[in-house]
């Protein structure tokens, strides 16, 4: 079984705070990890997998698999980060690839 | 091709009636997702297809709901005999196979399903 534990709902800071939002997951193999998105009144939206391990609007996600994490930073909080945040796991099941997503983070910055 | 497009945005039912939901993928997408998402929650996995293939469906998708990907482009999604726990927001994703097993989603607005 897969699993995505993302701890807070809830996350308050100050612009120009560092963020970081957290998540852990539970599989058995290797796992692809992402992280999604969603602005006020906007579809649900890729930000970054750890696949590529690029950076997207200053956003970074270190896949640390003795921890079994994937939290999300970003070193300057912009109001426009307020959002949000789903991590999510792709891996096989039942010989399928199947996504989890966690129950997701808001991320509100205060200006 | 503007993306993945969901019908309707909204639907608003009385208890036992049926629905049925529509999603057009991306048009060279090969694989298509729904997803159950109530208020204080992620999307939660209902079912998935290869083309036109239903490969996988959750234990969250009960006998009354039936996907149907008839060839293999748009889906539909239908609940019969709505109950008050149906209302949700019914999301649609659709992705590309590729190598390595990268499986990036792109998804749709969304379908507002209330029921009274």
């Amino acid at each position: 079984a897969q699993r995505v534990t993302q701890p807070e709902k809830l996350l308050s800071v100050f612009k120009g705070a560092p963020v970081e939002l957290k998540c852990n997951y539970s599989y058995s193999g290797s796992p692809e990890l992402f992280w999604y998105v969603q602005y006020s009144r906007q579809r649900l939206q890729l930000l970054l997998r750890h696949i590529s391990r690029e950076s997207i609007k200053g956003f970074t996600a270190d896949l640390n698999k003795g921890e079994t994490s994937f939290h999300l930073k970003k070193p300057f909080a912009q109001e426009e980060d307020s959002a949000m945040y789903y991590c999510a796991l792709s891996g096989l099941s039942g010989g399928y690839q199947k996504v989890t997503f966690g129950t997701g983070t808001k991320l509100q910055v205060i200006p | 091709d503007t993306g993945v497009s969901q019908d309707p945005r909204h639907k608003i039912t009385k208890r036992g009636q049926n629905v049925t939901f529509r999603c057009d993928p991306i048009s060279e997408h090969n694989r298509l997702y729904w997803y159950r998402q109530t208020l204080g929650q992620g999307p939660e996995f209902l079912t998935y297809f290869q083309n036109e293939a239903q490969l996988e469906k959750s234990r969250l998708l009960s006998d009354r709901f039936s996907a149907e990907r008839p060839k293999g482009s748009f889906s539909t999604l239908e609940i019969q005999r709505t109950e008050q726990g149906d209302s949700a927001m019914y999301l649609c994703a659709s992705s590309t196979d590729r190598a390595l097993g990268t499986d990036t989603q792109y998804f749709g607005p969304g379908t507002r399903l209330t029921v009274l």
